[in-house]
């Protein structure tokens, strides 16, 4: 079956660090979307992509969809306290969206 | 306030003792799906339903039920519930389901401890 996996599971960074999770499909999607969740809270959605070598940008955050729509990054520039969180990724290519493993990024101040 | 609901936040029970979370959305939203989220496993669909009367089977439906009689409500039940049913539950909304998906908006968890 599809599967979406999602590198590293974890990742530490010093504040003001870059931060960069990967998403990698075993098939083509129609689309991607990132979601974070905060420890202890529900996965919040974050931002979607649909066309092929799609890029978009929210502030620090820069979100990229692969030319062959099987694969995604999210990079946030100078990381924050604030970014502290586990940022999924979930694909879909039926009516099933498909979610990475998850990356859990702690940032010390 | 759009939102999705779920009841009970917390629930410890025991094995074999059914069970019904319950989950409502306020939005119209047609499509509505349960996921369950494992440490290291992430998220991963339970039942999904793209409208009323209309259920189907995610990536791990074994062990659940779920029923769509109402646009609102998708309660999850476990029949006979067992210890690797242990789980944070997620209940999930979007306006449409489909090849491209809307935006997922999710219900705050449900903590369940099957003892």
């Amino acid at each position: 079956g599809q599967q979406v996996m999602q590198i590293p599971q974890y990742q530490h960074v010093q504040e003001g660090e870059d931060f960069t999770t990967y998403c990698n499909s075993s098939t083509t999607l129609s689309n991607i979307q990132w979601y974070k969740q905060r420890p202890g809270g529900h996965p919040v959605f974050l931002i979607q992509l649909v066309k092929s070598g799609e890029v978009k940008k929210q502030k620090r955050l820069t979100f990229q969809f692969g030319e062959a729509k099987k694969n995604s990054s999210l990079h946030i520039t100078a990381t924050q306290t604030t970014d502290v969180g586990t940022y999924f990724c979930a694909g879909s290519n039926t009516d099933k969206l498909i979610f990475g493993t998850g990356t859990r990024l702690q940032v010390f101040p | 306030e759009a939102q999705v609901t779920q009841n009970p936040r917390y629930l410890i029970t025991v094995t074999g003792k059914k069970l019904t979370v319950t989950c409502s959305q306020n939005m119209n939203h047609e499509y509505m799906s349960w996921y369950r989220q494992d440490p290291g496993l992430g998220l991963r669909q339970i039942y999904y339903s793209m409208n009323v009367e209309v259920t189907d089977k995610g990536d791990v439906p074994e062990g659940y039920k779920v029923s769509r009689k109402e646009k609102r409500n998708f309660p999850l039940i476990l029949e006979s519930p067992s210890p690797n049913q242990t789980s944070l539950y997620f209940c999930a909304s979007s306006l449409n389901g489909g090849l491209l998906l809307e935006t997922q908006y999710f219900g705050p968890g449900t903590r369940l401890l099957v003892l």
